[in-house]
């Protein structure tokens, strides 16, 4: 399997609940990134790492928790989300370095009720 | 602070004909930039790189240039196809980081009518 896998494609959850994001890559990439893409706006990036160390937070919520045990592997932990959170989310990964392409997964389509 | 502008925001013309998507930086010192394309649903498909070094680039029908002095880019579409249809992002670099400075525009929503 190649490319940026991310499970689940879809995920319907209530406020209370906790659940978890997954994004797998088998391209050989340091940096990976979780990006939010809300209808009629930008791409929102969340969170970046680099070689398992969190290298960016662009301000998001408590309420998303992100996780990189390895350099393949990326989680975002939901806990007491808000519907307005609804969106998207999109996994990358690239080289980490300038002039590195970046490399997307399918995504999770979210949706709180 | 950088802001990215597409336009049109969308646009529907008939098969076989060559169109032009417009991308542009407020802040024209771009390092490198990216078109997408994405499909309903779907993630992100990378099209075309343009790197520091370069000011266009080609794939098939596809052809994209960048003016850093003005930093506005083009995407050009030769013959469009049905199988076209799609929304089209860029996304530009100031170079002097990672990709986690990459900037996205909202981008442009084409349809290709048979």
């Amino acid at each position: 399997e190649t490319g940026v896998t991310q499970t689940p494609r879809h995920l319907v959850m209530g406020m209370t609940n906790k659940k978890s994001l997954k994004c797998e890559q088998h391209l050989g990439h340091n940096a990976m990134y979780w990006y939010k893409q809300s209808a009629k706006k930008p791409l929102e990036l969340m969170f970046v790492y680099n070689f398992k160390e969190q290298t960016e937070n662009n301000s998001v919520p408590s309420r998303f928790s992100p996780e990189c045990p390895n350099s393949s592997h990326l989680f975002l932990h939901l806990h007491t989300l808000q519907p307005e959170d609804s969106a998207l989310y999109l996994c990358a990964s690239s080289q980490g370095q300038e002039n590195s392409p970046l490399h997307f997964g399918n995504g999770t389509r979210l949706t709180v009720t | 602070k950088q802001e990215v502008t597409q336009i049109p925001a969308a646009l529907s013309v008939p098969e076989g004909e060559n169109l032009v998507l417009n991308c542009s930086f407020t802040d024209s010192a771009i390092y490198n930039l990216q078109w997408f394309r994405q499909d309903p649903g779907k993630g992100l498909t990378s099209l075309l790189l343009i790197q520091s070094s370069q000011r266009e680039q080609t794939s098939g029908r596809l052809n994209a240039s960048l003016d850093k002095s003005s930093g506005r880019s083009t995407l050009y579409i030769a013959a469009s196809q049905p199988g076209d249809s799609a929304t089209y992002l860029c996304a530009g670099g100031p170079g002097y980081s990672s990709a986690s400075k990459i900037i996205f525009g909202s981008g442009t929503r084409l349809s290709i009518r048979p």
